[in-house]
């Protein structure tokens, strides 16, 4: 069974530049998350989707990022216009739905390292 | 102060020591508790789950939670090498609320030495 998959591995834009992640979950998962860690720092909950619908978007830090999960499969998270602080890794993850440690196993993908010149 | 604190090391030992990592957290809320495990330039990779409080014991890897003290534990006996990674713990909440979002601490970067 394949993991959780994340595209691309690095990115190297330039501030003002728009970037667009993508995360394939494991099949059948029907909960999706996106972390992000920056330079430092501890990695944070940036949202949640339980299929296609955004359950919780609480982390997001502000407007320049969207995050879509058409037809509930695969999800991007687009930044749109990027700033400095947006470099870091950006993490999926994604879980069966359920209780207790159905869903909060999550699975973990490799991240895309985002770097913002 | 943040939710969830985890010393970042780095913590260096011999290898076939005995290592102990922790965390604290402030949250009385959280329930479910996870040790993850991130080799460099990899996702974390869960490690131990524990509901509640107790302990938890996988091979060479014990889990501890002490509710009443805030406090959380991962104890790794005879450390080989192949340890050597960054551990992550991470928690989140219960009931209704409990959509899965977890809180991580920064990790604790851990090298055994042959």
């Amino acid at each position: 069974e394949a993991g959780v998959t994340q595209f691309p591995s690095h990115s190297v834009i330039e501030k003002g530049q728009t970037v667009t992640l993508r995360c394939d979950p494991i099949s059948g998962h029907d909960n999706l998350y996106w972390y992000r860690r920056v330079m430092g720092k501890e990695i944070k909950f940036l949202l949640h989707f339980v299929k296609e619908s955004k359950q919780d978007e609480s982390g997001m830090p502000n407007n320049r990022f969207l995050a879509e999960r058409t037809g509930g499969t695969y999800s991007t998270l687009k930044v749109q216009p990027a700033e400095l602080e947006d470099s870091g890794v950006y993490f999926c993850a994604s879980s069966q739905v359920g209780t207790g440690r159905r869903k909060n196993e999550q699975f973990f993908g490799p991240g895309t390292r985002l770097t913002v010149l | 102060q943040k939710e969830v604190e985890q010393d970042p090391g780095p913590l260096s030992v011999p290898e076939g020591a005995i290592v102990s990592l922790n965390c604290t957290y402030s949250n009385s809320a959280f329930q479910y508790f996870m040790w993850y495990r991130q080799y460099s330039r990899k996702g974390p990779e869960l490690l131990m789950y524990t509901y509640s409080s107790g302990n938890k014991e996988d091979g060479r890897f014990t889990a501890q939670v002490d509710k009443s003290s805030k406090y959380i534990s991962l104890f790794i006996r005879d450390s080989q090498p192949s340890d050597s990674a960054t551990y992550l713990c991470a928690m989140s909440g219960r009931g209704g609320g409990n959509t899965g979002k977890l809180i991580f601490g920064q990790g604790t970067t851990l090298q055994v030495k042959p």
